[in-house]
C-alpha cells in the first residue's frame, strides 16, 4: 500500500532555532516528491519539487534532501521564524498526478 | 493574480439538502482536482480531471459528484449531504498532467458542516 509518514506530528520550537521535519515513503513508482506549507485556514503552498536525481534543493530558509535508496525525505528550517507555524505536507506523486499525502508535520515557532 | 477561487468558503447545512462548491480558476489549466481534509488524516483525493469533460474518481468519490463543462470552472456537488461529509475541501488545478515537474495551485479552502 502507498504510504508516506511524516514525523513528528507537532514541534515547537523557539524563534530563530532550526529544525528538521522527516518523510517516510512506501510508493512506487515515484515521480517526485514536493513539500507543501500549509498556513492555518488556507490552501498548501508547494516549497520545494524533487525528483529521483536530486538529492537537495533549497528555496531560502527552506532546504529539502531527498533519498531516493532509503526513500526518505526531510525539510530543513534554518534560523525560523514566527511565520514558519505551519503545517509541512510531504507529497509522493507516483506519476499521472496519482499524489500520496503525508498527514503533516504542525510546526508551532514560538518568540 | 493567478488563482483558484473557491466557494463557499463556510457553510452550515442539514442532512439532505444538496449543495454545490463552485471552483474557478484563471490559469487556463488543464487538469483540476477536488480534495477533502480531515484532522489525523491528511489530504485526500476526492476527484479530479484531466480536461473539459473527462473527471474520474479519486480516493473517497462515495457522495460526491462533479462536472468539468468548462475549463475553468470544476464544482463539486454533494446530492445528499450527510454529516460524515463534514470536513475542508480544497479544490486545486496545475498545468499539464504529464509533466511531474508542474505543482498544484490550491484554492483557500471550503468548511462545510453538515448537520
Amino acid at each position: 500500500k502507498n504510504q508516506v509518514e511524516q514525523s513528528p506530528q507537532s514541534l515547537i520550537i523557539l524563534e530563530g532555532k532550526n529544525c528538521t521535519l522527516q518523510c517516510n515513503y512506501t510508493v512506487s513508482p515515484f515521480s517526485n516528491l514536493r513539500w507543501y506549507k500549509q498556513d492555518t485556514g488556507r490552501g498548501p503552498v508547494s516549497l520545494t519539487i524533487m525528483t529521483f536525481s536530486e538529492n537537495t534543493k533549497s528555496n531560502g530558509r527552506y532546504t529539502a534532501t531527498l533519498d531516493a535508496d532509503t526513500k526518505q525525505s526531510s525539510l530543513h528550517i534554518t534560523a525560523s521564524q514566527l511565520s514558519d507555524s505551519a503545517s509541512y505536507i510531504c507529497v509522493v506523486n507516483t506519476g499521472f498526478q496519482k499524489l500520496v499525502f503525508g498527514t503533516g508535520t504542525r510546526l508551532l515557532v514560538s518568540p | 493574480e493567478a488563482q483558484v477561487t473557491q466557494n463557499p468558503r463556510y457553510l452550515i447545512t442539514v442532512t439532505g439538502k444538496k449543495l454545490t462548491v463552485t471552483c474557478s480558476q484563471n490559469m487556463n489549466h488543464e487538469y483540476m482536482s477536488w480534495y477533502r481534509q480531515d484532522p489525523g488524516l491528511g489530504l485526500r483525493q476526492i476527484y479530479y480531471s484531466m480536461n473539459v469533460e473527462v473527471t474520474d474518481k479519486g480516493d473517497v468519490p462515495e457522495g460526491y459528484k462533479v462536472s468539468r463543462k468548462e475549463k475553468r470552472n470544476f464544482p463539486l456537488i454533494l446530492e445528499s449531504p450527510s454529516p460524515n461529509q463534514t470536513s475542508l475541501y480544497f479544490c486545486a488545478s496545475q498545468a499539464g498532467v504529464y509533466s511531474g515537474a508542474n505543482v498544484l495551485t490550491f484554492g483557500a479552502g471550503s468548511r462545510l458542516t453538515v448537520l
